[in-house]
């Protein structure tokens, strides 16, 4: 199956901290984006990085794509409480927008 | 805008009922899709619509499904008869641009199914 590999499948972290999360995916990609899912919401869109690109940064978040090693990181600096969610990479293959299985991110204050 | 509208939020029913979902997408947008979230499978793509035509329907799971988009401002999916292994979050989502590789797609919050 296309779809990506989120790595870790959770993470607790402070307020404060830095999180890190892990995308792997496993034919070649034109662009990766990343998603955040709010408990009980829907996705949103974060941001796109394509695949001549190395890295990406959009506010406190940071992006890295390693096309060589399938794999992508979102980088998210200060972490919030509000930074609570499910964290998703998708990649399209066969015309469809293929969703990895999510990073779980608490943030305690 | 008030972005992408579903209805309803929460919907319980006994196996053997037909449900129907509704999704309402942004103005303009032109592309439509439907998503099934779980635990065991994540996010899968059901069917999407580009102006009011379903394009791709693969990923519907079995004839008891079916969606339709009447008009560029409402979609619907029916699930007929439901059984409890239909249970999941159904995601309505919409975009502007054809190339998925570049687009955002802008979800709705989900219609919660119950199948009892």
């Amino acid at each position: 199956s296309q779809q990506g590999e989120e790595d870790p499948q959770a993470l607790s972290i402070q307020e404060g901290e830095n999180a890190t999360m892990n995308c792997s995916y496993k034919t070649s990609i034109n662009n990766l984006q990343w998603y955040r899912q709010n408990s009980g919401r829907g996705l949103v869109h974060l941001i796109l990085i394509r695949s001549n690109e190395r890295e990406k940064h959009s506010g406190r978040l940071r992006v890295t794509l390693d096309t060589s090693k399938k794999s992508s990181s979102l980088l998210i600096t200060a972490s919030r409480a509000a930074d609570t969610a499910s964290y998703f990479c998708a990649t399209v293959h066969t015309d469809k927008l293929i969703f990895g299985t999510g990073t779980r991110l608490q943030v305690f204050p | 805008d008030a972005g992408v509208i579903q209805s309803p939020r929460h919907e319980v029913t006994e196996m053997g009922q037909e449900v129907t979902l509704r999704c309402k997408p942004i103005s303009g947008h032109d592309y439509l899709f439907w998503y099934r979230q779980t635990m065991m499978r994540g996010l899968e793509l059901l069917i999407y619509f580009n102006n009011n035509v379903p394009i791709d329907d693969s990923g519907m799971p079995e004839d008891r499904f079916s969606a339709k988009m009447p008009n560029a401002s409402f979609s619907t999916l029916k699930i007929q008869p439901s059984e409890p292994r239909d249970s999941a979050v159904y995601f309505c989502a919409s975009s502007l641009l054809a190339d998925l590789n570049t687009d955002t797609q802008y979800f709705g919050p989900g219609t919660r199914l119950t199948v009892l």
